[in-house]
């Protein structure tokens, strides 16, 4: 059955510190892609999206994430982030003919 | 303005009750999703659908129901039946299937 699977439930950063949050999925055909962030008392919005072409793709706010297709990867980076970073992140993957499903989602925490 | 609402805001139920929440698009998206989110389990697909008068179940339909009789609406009934019905609901919205997703701000339903 089609899964996704965040590493890291909770993450505490200081500012300045580098963010690496890990996602994988298990299913064997096409898929989209999509890192999504929840903002404290916001609603969930889109951070980036992998569709096709070039593995690293670049998101919102400096965030960026690699696609590892021998992997089933696609793990969400940021050289350094700041205490507005704090928020809930959720991996999602949706396969064409499937339907989208979300991970465990990471809380993170960064301190000022 | 586009986009998603979903009202209300805040439900309380009694046990037993029938409730149905709203959702509403006018993005004139073809597929709209409802998620149920739960702290640490991330967001659970309940019901999709890719086309109007169409819906598939998610991966936790059981005690939910849902309707798509017009292309800028999903309904979600949450019965009796739904054992643990206490949560966040999330409505969502693609241009269609395995496009990014967006999301309206909630219903967080208490039952009493």
């Amino acid at each position: 059955a089609q899964s996704v699977s965040q590493h890291n439930h909770h993450v505490i950063l200081s500012e300045a510190a580098s963010l690496e949050l890990g996602c994988n999925y298990s299913y064997g055909g096409t898929v989209n892609l999509f890192w999504y962030v929840q903002y404290p008392g916001q609603h969930l919005q889109l951070l980036l999206k992998y569709f096709s072409g070039d593995p690293l793709v670049k998101g919102i706010k400096g965030f960026e994430a690699e696609f590892i297709k021998s992997k089933f990867s696609f793990n969400l980076r940021k050289p350094s982030v700041q205490w507005s970073d704090t928020a809930e992140y959720f991996c999602a993957v949706h396969p064409l003919l499937g339907k989208l499903i979300f991970g465990q989602g990471t809380t993170l925490q960064v301190k000022p | 303005d586009g986009g998603i609402t979903q009202s209300p805001k805040y439900l309380f139920r009694k046990e037993g009750q029938n409730v149905t929440l709203s959702c509403e698009q006018n993005l004139n998206h073809d597929a709209m999703y409802w998620y149920r989110q739960d702290p640490g389990q991330g967001l659970r697909l309940i019901y999709y659908s890719q086309i109007v008068n169409d819906f598939q179940k998610g991966d936790i339909a059981e005690g939910y129901s849902v309707s798509r009789e017009k292309k800028e609406s999903f309904p979600l009934t949450v019965t009796s039946a739904q054992k643990n019905p206490t949560a966040f609901y999330l409505c969502a919205s693609s241009r269609r299937t395995a496009d990014e997703a967006f999301f309206g701000q909630g219903t967080r339903l208490t039952v009493v």
